[in-house]
């Protein structure tokens, strides 16, 4: 099946600070995803996309699916964006997401 | 639509017990899953759905889990007899049409604790 690898593990940054979260993919894919899960464990969508590039407000992702990655991008990231970052794959013969391992992110005032 | 609704939102239970989780997809769509999430082994596919038949249940760690989709707005997974290491949060989600590449959402999840 598919792997999905996310970079980095851990992260921690201070108020303010601008990161950009990594997703690699081992095979072609016809959905990706971004969550949030918040410390109370919701998942929240964040994007959806299979290729391309979205932004939503301080958040904004790319996905260049000929070269099987996606990055997420935080800028002046806040306090409340702490919590695990997944991304979440499906394949062309498969109806599930395959998650990562996701990034555990601390924003610190 | 008021999303993915999981019922109840905590359990806690005795080991031998059996347990029941309720989930209602969001209206229309076509795919249900159900995941796991545990610290050792982060969000894992249990089974899924296809417009109420289940596709992949490879995912299902043993015979005590059986799930059932008896119509379009209800599943439920079911634990018979629960034990320790089944402690975990079990999230449902749903999706429209998954095979084209379309949008999964969760549910708020089930925090499962057997002692």
């Amino acid at each position: 099946g598919i792997q999905v690898e996310q970079s980095p593990p851990d992260l921690i940054l201070q108020e303010g600070a601008n990161s950009t979260l990594r997703c690699n993919f081992s095979d072609s894919v016809n959905n990706l995803q971004w969550f949030h899960q918040n410390p109370w464990g919701q998942l929240i969508n964040l994007f959806y996309i299979p290729s391309g590039t979205k932004q939503n407000g301080r958040l904004s992702a790319t996905t260049v699916a000929t070269e099987r990655y996606s990055l997420l991008y935080i800028s002046s990231s806040q306090t409340t964006d702490s919590g695990v970052y997944f991304c979440a794959v499906r394949g062309g013969s498969q109806g599930n997401l395959i998650f990562g391992k996701g990034t555990k992110l601390s924003v610190k005032p | 639509d008021a999303g993915v609704i999981q019922s109840p939102r905590h359990e806690v239970t005795e080991m031998g017990q059996e347990v029941t989780l309720r989930c209602k997809p969001i209206s229309g769509h076509d795919y249900l899953f159900w995941y796991r999430q545990t610290m050792m082994r982060g969000l894992e596919l249990l089974i899924y759905f296809n417009n109420n038949v289940p596709i992949d249940d490879s995912g299902m760690p043993e015979d005590r889990f059986s799930a059932k989709m008896p119509n379009a707005s209800f599943s439920t997974l079911k634990i018979q007899p629960s034990e320790p290491r089944d402690s975990a949060v079990y999230f449902c989600a749903s999706s429209l049409q998954g095979r084209a590449g379309t949008e999964a959402f969760f549910g708020q999840g089930t925090r499962l604790t057997v002692v």
